[in-house]
């Protein structure tokens, strides 16, 4: 497989559930980031990694928990979530980040439904 | 407060006329440009950028025009084709990619 992959496409989960989403990117970059789509709502960077460092966090509720263990892989882990996250979860990964002209490429996302 | 303003939700344009997107921000700090294209059920894909020192960038039958005065980029698509139906994102960042600053997205529908 090849690009950014996102598992699982769909989750539904209870407020007191503990979930995890996950990103893996084929291309070879080094920084990693999730980003929430919330109904009608620009796209909200949540978290960055650069080599595996998170060099970004963009005052994110500390139910979500993401975790880097290589360059390759970026987890999402969930714990008593709100309804109000429900979203598009989207993960992206570039050559490096804080580059200039350095492309994002994305992942299909995670459509999250909280209940 | 959003810094990227994507005023028009949806666009419709015939096959094989010229599309433009409009996008218009509020950061005077941003300086570079991005814009991405969303099929459903997939992510964005990156389309063409253009950097703040250039006024112009085209590839292929996209062109993306920078207006620093007025704070405003439009994308142009021509001809416009059936494929090109989508949701297009502006996308704006300040001295490095790593913090984006996106738009709501504009649905344009190519009409046969």
């Amino acid at each position: 497989e090849t690009g950014v992959t996102q598992t699982p496409r769909h989750l539904v989960m209870g407020m007191t559930n503990k979930k995890s989403l996950k990103c893996e990117q084929h291309l070879g970059h080094n920084a990693m980031y999730w980003y929430k789509q919330s109904a009608k709502k620009p796209l909200e960077l949540m978290f960055v990694y650069s080599l595996e460092e998170r060099v970004e966090n963009n005052s994110v509720p500390s139910r979500f928990s993401p975790e880097c263990p290589n360059s390759s892989h970026l987890f999402l882990h969930l714990h008593t979530l709100q309804p109000e996250d429900s979203a598009l979860y989207l993960c992206a990964s570039s050559l490096k980040a804080a580059v200039v002209g350095d492309t994002q490429y994305f992942g299909p996302g995670t459509r999250l439904t909280v209940l | 407060d959003q810094q990227v303003k994507q005023n028009s939700p949806s666009l419709s344009v015939q096959e094989g006329r010229i599309s433009i997107l409009n996008c218009d921000y509020t950061n005077s700090m941003f300086d570079y440009f991005l814009w991405y294209k969303k099929y459903p059920a997939e992510g964005p894909t990156f389309l063409i950028s253009i950097s703040s020192i250039k006024d112009k960038n085209e590839d292929g039958r996209f062109t993306v025009f920078l207006n620093k005065s007025a704070k405003h980029l439009s994308l142009h698509i021509v001809p416009s084709q059936p494929g090109d139906s989508a949701v297009y994102f502006c996308a704006a960042s300040e001295g490095g990619n790593e913090k984006l600053t996106f738009g709501t997205g504009t649905r344009l529908t190519i009409i046969p």
